[in-house]
């Protein structure tokens, strides 16, 4: 099973906005809408942020959204604040009954 | 609240064994599947192992397939993670976590295992 491709860094500013990507093939993202986001700050244990690519657990703040076209997801970060440092994974369900994570994407607050 | 404990972790050799536990409360275990997912030091997430709440469907990534066996115990509310033929490779710290949809809602604190001689 072949890893997500996250690029492995993102920023922006207080306020703003940014979008990670996650981009996989047929096999997981495109074949299936079961992507999902992790936020981990440093030391911490994952929490789950998007699921089923779109879909927000309770007490995700509404900042936090999720979208998919073809075979990649991406994870959109709205209203920046600096508690959103943190690094971001992505996952998909795959052929086969797997799961595939992208590497990690590290987002600074400037 | 959920809670899931990890036990089992610790300093192995290469080629040795380990068994992981996880102690669950807080939730209907013997209605929820469950998966162990690892991080290696410094490196990101890759997820394990997954059964179905009532045991009937396990699955591997495939660099544990043969090696690894997860189980569980819903009498006593626990998962199992019996770990053979270990790598150095396999130096991680181990989550046991929800299953949720296709994705993982609720996780242990993690437990380390160290493959080393």
């Amino acid at each position: 099973q072949s890893a997500l491709t996250q690029p492995p860094s993102a920023s922006g500013s207080p306020g703003q906005s940014v979008t990670i990507s996650c981009t996989g093939t047929s096999s997981d993202v495109g074949g299936y809408n079961y992507v999902s986001w992790y936020q981990q700050h440093p030391g911490k244990v994952p929490k789950l942020m998007i699921y089923e690519v779109t879909r927000r657990p309770s007490g995700v703040p509404d900042r936090f959204s999720g979208s998919k076209s073809g075979s990649t997801a991406s994870l959109t970060v709205s209203g920046l604040q600096a508690e959103d440092e943190a690094d971001y994974y992505c996952s998909s369900y795959a052929v086969s009954n797997k799961w595939v994570f992208g590497g990690g994407t590290k987002l600074t607050v400037l | 609240e959920v809670q899931l404990v990890e036990s089992g972790g610790g300093l192995v050799q290469p080629g040795g064994s380990l068994r992981l536990s996880c102690a669950a409360s807080g939730f209907t275990f013997n209605f929820s599947s469950m998966n162990w997912v690892r991080q290696a030091p410094g490196k990101g997430l890759e997820w394990v192992a997954y059964i179905k709440h009532d045991e009937t469907e396990k699955y591997y990534v495939d660099s544990v397939e043969g090696r690894f066996t997860i189980s569980r115990d819903n009498a006593e509310n626990s998962l199992y993670l019996q770990m053979n033929s270990l790598r150095v490779e396999d130096t991680a710290v181990y989550y046991c976590a929800t299953d949720y949809g296709f994705a993982w809602d609720h996780w242990g604190q993690g437990v380390l295992v160290t493959v080393s001689s």
